[in-house]
């Protein structure tokens, strides 16, 4: 089926240590975002992109690097974990304006 | 004032029965309204997109008052399935990287 997939759906880290999200999306969509979702915090953005090999800044970017070098996939990287960045990412991609986001299913980050 | 703005209940409905619920935004010139439905721990999809004419789709009814800058969901004869936190979500205008607006949800809980 048609849609956006994240891997990996559930992680336990260390603190210190690195890992990449992968999203991948084939809707040949134009824009892709991260999001992070903490209790009682909402949907917050991380980084999104508006294209192949163009990112930029969300609300939230610290300690998070990103890079789309294909169209269909958005990678998340998290250098040096921190327990801060425990939460729930969600990957979304959106091809235009008039068209909401189609959300992957999510990956359970746990920093320890 | 939060962009986005919903009441974040719990609505408890018994089954049947009726509820709406409303999300309030600040920026006049947003033109694109969506309800998104979200289960617990899963990702947020969409349930309709909301229209200047107003839409309804089976039990599910969307209104939009530009006058007043909200917009509403109703659903009918309410299901146990139905239990969920509805995010209103809504664009914002000649922002980069066309990026949604979510609000943070209202919970629907359906009881027998």
């Amino acid at each position: 089926n048609a849609g956006v997939t994240q891997t990996p759906k559930f992680r336990v880290l260390k603190t210190g240590q690195s890992m990449t999200l992968l999203c991948a999306q084939d809707m040949n969509h134009e824009y892709m975002y991260w999001y992070r979702q903490d209790p009682g915090m909402g949907l917050r953005l991380i980084h999104y992109s508006v294209g192949e090999g163009t990112t930029a800044k969300g609300e939230v970017p610290d300690g998070y690097n990103v890079s789309r070098l294909k169209k269909q996939n958005f990678l998340l990287g998290l250098e040096s974990a921190a327990p801060s960045q425990t939460s729930v990412y969600f990957c979304a991609s959106r091809q235009g304006q008039g068209l909401g986001y189609t959300f992957g299913s999510g990956t359970r980050l746990t920093v320890v | 004032r939060k962009e986005v703005e919903q009441d974040p209940g719990p609505f408890n409905v018994p089954e049947g029965a009726t509820v709406a619920f409303n999300c309030t935004y600040s920026n006049s010139a947003s033109q694109s309204f969506f309800w998104y439905r979200q289960d617990c721990r899963k990702e947020p999809k969409l349930l309709m997109s909301v229209y200047s004419s107003g839409n309804e789709d089976g039990r599910f009814t969307a209104q939009l008052n530009r006058a007043s800058q909200y917009i509403s969901l109703l659903i009918r004869d309410s299901k146990l399935s139905d239990s969920a936190t509805y995010l209103c979500v809504v664009n914002k205008p000649k922002a980069a990287g066309n990026k949604l607006t979510f609000g943070g949800g209202t919970r629907v809980l359906v009881k027998p």
